[in-house]
């Protein structure tokens, strides 16, 4: 059973534009941790969030904002004012208590000038 | 946070042979993660390398197909074995990443590209 959802499969927005991204995950723990990755063209993985299952405080950090919310199982991402750097892969993942890290199937975010 | 040196960054194969993978940590981990993402797919976790032991594969993956080694705390290597088109994938290794107290989520490496002709 696929553990993380992502059901965006692309997004485009044009920029300065905000984008949201969803993320439905699915574990019977009660210890987890969720993580935001986002794989720009270049391919390399750039590590932006780990939230533990214990810490449902909303995240801001820069122009990146997460939303977890447990009742709901969704750890969404929000891109605030877009730029064209933006454009990559944004992958959402779960670790449980075995630190395997299962991911999501990616949305592609494509930020038009 | 860690420091992850991965290669060869790409490799271009022929069909029945075989290609080994490194990894360097800059520092000491207790697990290491191979994971695969064929192309425009996610990343799938191949096996979990611990020193010591034998790797824990994941379900479809064998130790015959994707043999790891880990031989210190800072070091692993994963090779494909009698390679097909269908392995034409990136392959990334992974650590979870500790500095000070501070989780900082898991540390890829660059990854290697390997295309099977």
């Amino acid at each position: 059973a696929q553990k993380v959802t992502q059901a965006q499969t692309e997004i485009s927005v044009v920029e300065k534009e905000d984008v949201t991204l969803d993320c439905v995950y699915e574990t019977r723990d009660t210890t987890y941790y969720l993580f935001w990755y986002k794989q720009p063209p270049s391919g390399e993985l750039v590590f932006l969030i780990r939230r533990n299952s214990f810490d449902e405080q909303n995240e801001i950090s820069g122009r990146y904002s997460w939303n977890f919310q447990k009742s709901t199982s969704s750890f969404n991402f929000t891109i605030t004012a877009s730029q064209v750097v933006d454009s990559a892969v944004y992958f959402c993942a779960l670790s449980e208590d075995d630190y395997k890290l299962s991911f999501g199937a990616g949305t592609t975010v494509t930020v038009r000038a | 946070s860690a420091v992850i040196s991965q290669k060869p960054s790409r490799d271009i194969c022929q069909r029945g042979t075989s290609l080994t993978i490194q990894c360097q940590v800059d520092s000491q981990v207790t697990m290491m993660f191979w994971y695969r993402q064929q192309p425009g797919q996610s990343l799938t976790l191949i096996a979990t390398a611990n020193q010591g032991s034998e790797a824990t594969y994941e379900s479809g993956f064998v130790i015959d197909k994707f043999p790891i080694s880990r031989p210190n705390l800072t070091f692993s290597t994963l090779t494909v074995s009698n390679m097909s088109p269908e392995d034409s994938s990136i392959y990334l290794c992974s650590v979870e990443d500790w500095a000070r107290g501070k989780n900082y989520g898991y540390t890829f490496g660059s990854g290697t590209r390997l295309t099977v002709v």
